[in-house]
């Protein structure tokens, strides 16, 4: 079945480590999006991606690097400039459909835990 | 993007439907109209999207005024199962800028 795949589920860092976070997809979308959300919060854009070799901060993207190699791959960098990283993240993938609308499919998430 | 409106939490009982209503008063010509919801501690998940008229599918139903400034999403039967988080979110086409942030939504807990 097509989906996200997010790794890993549980993440625990020490403070001034950087961390990576995977996200791949097969469902041939062509975006990507990292998500960050606290406890009680909603979801807030920490990256996008359109197409590959391409991507745009969103609303919290200090402390945060990524890449887009390929299609399938939108890996998230947690750097240590990132002061407050324990958090719920997510990533989802969209393509917009021939009526103009635009569906986001998310991954299960990665929980990070900074020690 | 389209600033949505929801309450922050709502009871509902089991088996009988739940209607979530969103406020969208600015909402554009070509904005549709997405819900979503999240279950604890797992990712959001689609639930249906409209853009003018209503839709139904096998999860929910999606009503729209006709001034489109608001809309009401309907579970015809409540399980415990649907207890999540629903988000509301309005986002149009054609769109150069892909940003997308979910408010609060609202939090529905369903009691049996």
């Amino acid at each position: 079945d097509g989906g996200i795949t997010q790794s890993p589920k549980y993440l625990f860092r020490k403070e001034g480590q950087n961390v990576t976070l995977s996200c791949e997809q097969n469902l041939n979308h062509d975006a990507m999006y990292w998500y960050r959300q606290d406890p009680g919060q909603g979801l807030r854009l920490i990256y996008y991606s359109q197409i590959v070799n391409d991507f745009q901060k969103g609303d919290i993207a200090e402390g945060y690097s990524v890449s887009r190699e390929k299609k399938e791959s939108f890996p998230l960098t947690v750097t240590s400039a990132q002061k407050n990283p324990t958090a719920f993240y997510l990533c989802a993938s969209s393509k917009y459909s021939s009526s103009g609308a635009n569906v986001l499919t998310f991954g299960a998430g990665s929980r990070l835990t900074v020690l | 993007d389209a600033k949505t409106t929801q309450p922050p939490s709502m009871d509902c009982a089991e088996g009988r439907a739940a209607n979530l209503p969103c406020n969208h008063s600015t909402i554009s010509g070509n904005e549709y109209v997405y819900w979503y919801r999240q279950i604890h501690s797992q990712g959001p998940q689609y639930i249906i999207h409209g853009l003018k008229n209503n839709e139904t599918n096998e999860m929910a139903s999606l009503i729209i005024t006709e001034d489109r400034k608001s809309s009401t999403l309907i579970l015809p039967h409540a399980t415990l199962r649907d207890t999540a988080v629903y988000y509301c979110i309005v986002r149009g086409f054609p769109l150069n800028d892909y940003k997308l942030s979910f408010g609060a939504g609202t939090t529905v807990t369903v009691r049996a």
